[in-house]
């Protein structure tokens, strides 16, 4: 069964304490790995789309990497405004319209 | 201006209302989805579309219903709303991607429904 886990569910930093969140997949063939910003009451902004093991993406303090069973979304030097729930969504191939998509990491940055 | 508006941003009504969600969008995509988002369960798919002629259902369809009114405007209808639909309602739109690929999705701000 085609599956996204997310974790830690929940993670709280200090401002300028570097971590990683983990996306652990299991598809039969993927086509795709997207990250997503959500905050509170709002929706899904995308950040980044991976395609193949190996591949990484950057933006502003946030890098995303893609091996072959999962993905790391690095945070570094993390701010205050980087507090959000972040998403993990997998294609798993075929031709359907749907993600699947993790449960989140909420993430907190304190001042 | 947005490029994915849904209206209405929030609802509350009964059980046994009928009920219409609409999406709108602006980036010229052809594929449009529904998704609901639960607490601990996360985004699940209800419907989508791949054009205006194209309709299938996700993995949660039972008591919803679709139209795909033009590219743009895409509908939900909950046809006798119930308790458990309560949830946040996310229109998407994504783009094809071509021949064995598959693009990003972007979501409109969502609509919160409450079934009383």
């Amino acid at each position: 069964e085609d599956q996204v886990t997310q974790s830690p569910e929940a993670l709280r930093l200090q401002e300028g304490e570097s971590s990683s969140l983990n996306c652990s997949y299991t598809v039969s063939g993927l086509r795709g790995l997207f990250w997503y910003r959500q905050d509170p009451g709002k929706g899904p902004e995308f950040l980044f789309t991976l395609y193949s093991a190996g591949e990484e993406k950057e933006k502003e303090r946030l890098k995303a990497t893609l091996t072959k069973k999962e993905s790391f979304l690095h945070i570094t030097a993390p701010k205050p405004e980087d507090s959000a729930t972040y998403l993990c969504a997998v294609h798993p191939g075929g031709n359907t319209g749907k993600l699947i998509f993790g449960q989140g990491t909420t993430l907190q940055v304190k001042p | 201006d947005a490029d994915v508006t849904q209206t209405p941003r929030n609802r509350i009504t009964k059980t046994g209302k009928r009920i219409m969600l609409e999406c709108s969008q602006t980036k010229g995509h052809d594929r449009m989805y529904w998704y609901r988002q639960d607490p601990g369960l996360g985004l699940r798919l209800i419907y989508y579309s791949f054009d205006v002629k194209d309709i299938n259902k996700g993995e949660i369809s039972d008591g919803y219903s679709v139209s795909r009114q033009a590219q743009a405007k895409f509908s939900l209808s909950l046809e006798s709303a119930i308790p458990n639909q309560t949830a946040l309602y996310f229109c998407a739109t994504s783009d094809f991607g071509g021949r064995g690929s598959y693009n990003e999705q972007f979501f409109g701000p969502g609509t919160r429904l409450t079934v009383l």
